[in-house]
């Protein structure tokens, strides 16, 4: 079964300062890669997704950008953090045509000051 | 995708039985409808899906009407360590989907 890897688990940035989340897949290969935010007692907001290498969609314009080298590599950056983009961030893929659950990775937890 | 509409909140007490309704009135003919549990600084984890009347697992049941315009999660005598929050999705399940999560329901179960 496939498996996400986040890393790391926590993270303290001051503002201003450059971000790189990592998130790698395993056990299976082209999947449906996402980045997800989610505020404090909120929902989970789509930021980006991919359906193969080099293919981004981004849900909503904002201060981060997304990219896919690699088949089951998926990263969320940023060169310069604001406090907004404080939250917790997730990564998740799905198997393209073998139905709709999501599989989730544990999560980053982003604090900028 | 449809959007879907569900409670923010609920509270229950050890051991009753949770209904949780979500209306989807756009769904689409292709749709399955999905739910997933999230608990405090974890990701969502799958528990349910289903298209049409009765789908049952060892975690909960999920029940749809023939006009398929709601669901509702069905969760058997709910312990303290049901407590999260739970997310109804609606969509299909062919090649590109996206998942888009709404607010979900805050279920707080009560000793």
């Amino acid at each position: 079964s496939q498996t996400i890897h986040q890393w790391p688990a926590t993270l303290v940035q001051p503002v201003g300062s450059p971000l790189s989340l990592e998130c790698t897949v395993e056990g299976t290969s082209n999947p449906n890669l996402y980045w997800y935010r989610q505020a404090a007692g909120r929902g989970l907001q789509l930021l980006f997704y991919s359906v193969g290498i080099g293919q981004i969609s981004s849900e909503v314009p904002q201060n981060l950008s997304a990219s896919r080298p690699q088949d089951r590599q998926f990263i969320l950056s940023s060169k310069k953090l604001l406090l907004s983009d404080s939250g917790f961030y997730l990564c998740a893929c799905d198997i393209q045509g073998e139905g709709a659950e999501a599989f989730f990775g544990q999560g980053t937890r982003l604090t900028v000051v | 995708l449809a959007k879907t509409t569900q409670p923010i909140s609920m509270d229950s007490y050890e051991g009753q039985e949770v209904n949780i309704t979500c209306s989807h009135n756009n769904i689409a003919t292709n749709d399955y409808i999905t739910w997933y549990q999230q608990f405090p600084s974890q990701g969502p984890r799958f528990i349910i899906q289903g298209y049409k009347t009765k789908v049952t697992n060892e975690v909960a049941s999920l029940f749809i009407p023939a006009d398929r315009k709601s669901s509702t999660l069905s969760l058997p005598r709910v312990s303290l360590s049901d407590t999260a929050v739970y997310y109804c999705l609606v969509g299909r399940d062919n090649y590109g989907q996206n998942f888009v999560f709404g607010p979900g329901t805050r279920l707080s179960v009560l000793p």
